[in-house]
């Protein structure tokens, strides 16, 4: 009965691959997001999906695509991965994009070697 | 640039007693916020919301103050339990469009029994 679910949890990898993660909620939400949280514990948006419509797309290397097949399902897909990018990656939901919780799923880990 | 933030990387309590975490917000349009648990290898877990015409709102052993005249946001967790240590952040809304939330840093909060 997960809401959101990651798959994989944990991703390790070496520079310069490509990999992807995707993302399922069955909360019958309307808005998808990813983001980023780094070592610290920051966490900051990367992208947002409403019913497969990109809504937010922040500052983020265009390595980084989302694709959104429908609206239970938000994908990440990285390319020529960088050091840099070694963070762990939630996905989550909200009801619609106006001032809802989002739900978060329990990210995945991604590592590069 | 404007950020909400959490300057007490650390909170210990005592099992049984109350627990206040702050958070500062520099918008003056933010018009939602909210607060989020994490604990180690989860994702943010929904605790309580509260949008900007509120100033109080209370939930099953949490309350979340809102003083938007000093932009000060806090949560108080009631006889904080074991179970509550975990990292707490709040968020933001900014009055953007596509339920964009910007995360504050964190406070980390251990129960000691």
């Amino acid at each position: 009965d997960t809401a959101v679910s990651q798959t994989p949890k944990y991703l390790v990898t070496q520079m310069g691959n490509d990999k992807s993660i995707k993302c399922e909620q069955n909360l019958g939400h309307d808005t998808m997001y990813w983001y980023k949280q780094d070592s610290k514990k920051f966490l900051k948006i990367m992208f947002s999906y409403n019913n497969k419509e990109l809504i937010i797309n922040e500052t983020v290397p265009n390595r980084f695509s989302p694709k959104s097949p429908d609206k239970a399902h938000l994908n990440l897909h990285i390319n020529s991965l960088e050091l840099g990018d070694s963070a762990v990656y939630f996905c989550a939901s909200s009801q619609d994009q106006v001032n809802q919780p989002q739900h978060f799923g329990d990210g995945t880990r991604l590592s590069i070697l | 640039g404007e950020s909400v933030g959490l300057h007490l990387p650390t909170l210990s309590v005592q099992e049984g007693d109350n627990s206040i975490i702050n958070c500062a917000y520099s918008n003056s349009a933010s018009d939602y916020f909210i607060w989020y648990k994490q604990e180690s290898g989860k994702g943010p877990q929904f605790i309580i919301d509260i949008r900007s015409n509120m100033d109080k709102r209370q939930g099953q052993r949490v309350t979340v103050l809102l003083n938007k005249t000093v932009k000060h946001l806090s949560l108080q967790i009631a006889a904080t339990q074991p179970g509550d240590s975990a990292v707490y952040f709040c968020a933001e809304n900014r009055g953007a469009a596509g339920n964009k939330l910007t995360f504050g840093g964190g406070t980390r909060v251990l129960v000691k029994p």
